[in-house]
């Protein structure tokens, strides 16, 4: 059974860092790109960017570069999704999700992991 | 403002039918890239509904249905159910931006 398990919430201050992981499971996680989505309260989903575990080659949404860092490694299955200082306006929750091709759709997503954002 | 165009809501008694569309333009939809679609109930991670434009994955009830025509595509519920009360969103890949999301289309089975 193919899974993508996430880490758990988080509670952090403005200005903090931070590193989300998700685990998948039941399939070889390098033949398929993760990618990282985020989901603001009450708000639609963004796609962050993707990840091939592979190569760990990454396509960034325009609008997301410079702001996240995304990483994989594949030797324990897991990607990551990291911020080196954030901000109130980064609270949401984020996805991760597996994917064929970088173009491509999301066939199995994580659980999601809630980031709080407050001072 | 998203590149990729739904309605805010749709509405439906149990039985019937309603559509949903996502209405793109010529570097999205209109380029000849696919749609995809996504169920996301209260609470929980959006789910895989339709995807390349009219393909359901294994499990998905033949109820759901996908189409794409020029730069729109429409996602279409026959025989509503209550437990079809979610949001929806489309999904496509854009030349200029990257692979976008619709701005979600809650629907409401009355």
């Amino acid at each position: 059974e193919v899974q993508l398990v996430q880490s758990g919430a988080e509670v952090k201050k403005p200005g903090e860092s931070l590193r989300i992981s998700c685990k998948g499971s039941g399939y070889n996680f390098a033949t398929y790109w993760i990618s990282w989505v985020r989901q603001m309260p009450g708000k639609g989903l963004e796609l962050l960017g993707r990840i091939d575990p592979s190569d760990s080659y990454i396509h960034y949404n325009p609008s997301f570069r410079g702001h996240v860092t995304i990483s994989a490694d594949k030797s324990i299955s897991t990607a990551f999704l990291q911020w080196s200082s954030l901000k109130a306006s980064d609270t949401a929750i984020y996805y991760c999700a597996r994917s064929t091709d970088y173009r491509d759709y999301d066939d199995y997503w994580g659980q999601g992991t809630l980031v709080t954002v407050s001072s | 403002q998203s590149v990729l165009t739904q309605p805010p809501s749709v509405s439906g008694a149990p039985g019937q039918r309603v559509t949903i569309s996502c209405t793109g333009s010529s570097s999205n939809i209109g380029a000849g890239s696919d749609v995809h679609w996504y169920q996301q109930l209260p609470g929980t991670a959006p789910k895989l509904l339709i995807y390349a434009n009219r393909n359901r994955p294994s499990g998905v009830p033949d109820r759901f249905s996908g189409s794409k025509s020029g730069t729109s595509a429409s996602l279409a519920i026959t025989g509503l159910q209550a437990e079809d009360e979610a949001d929806y969103y489309c999904q496509s890949y854009d030349s200029s931006l990257f692979v976008v999301f619709g701005g979600g289309t809650k629907l409401t089975v009355l």
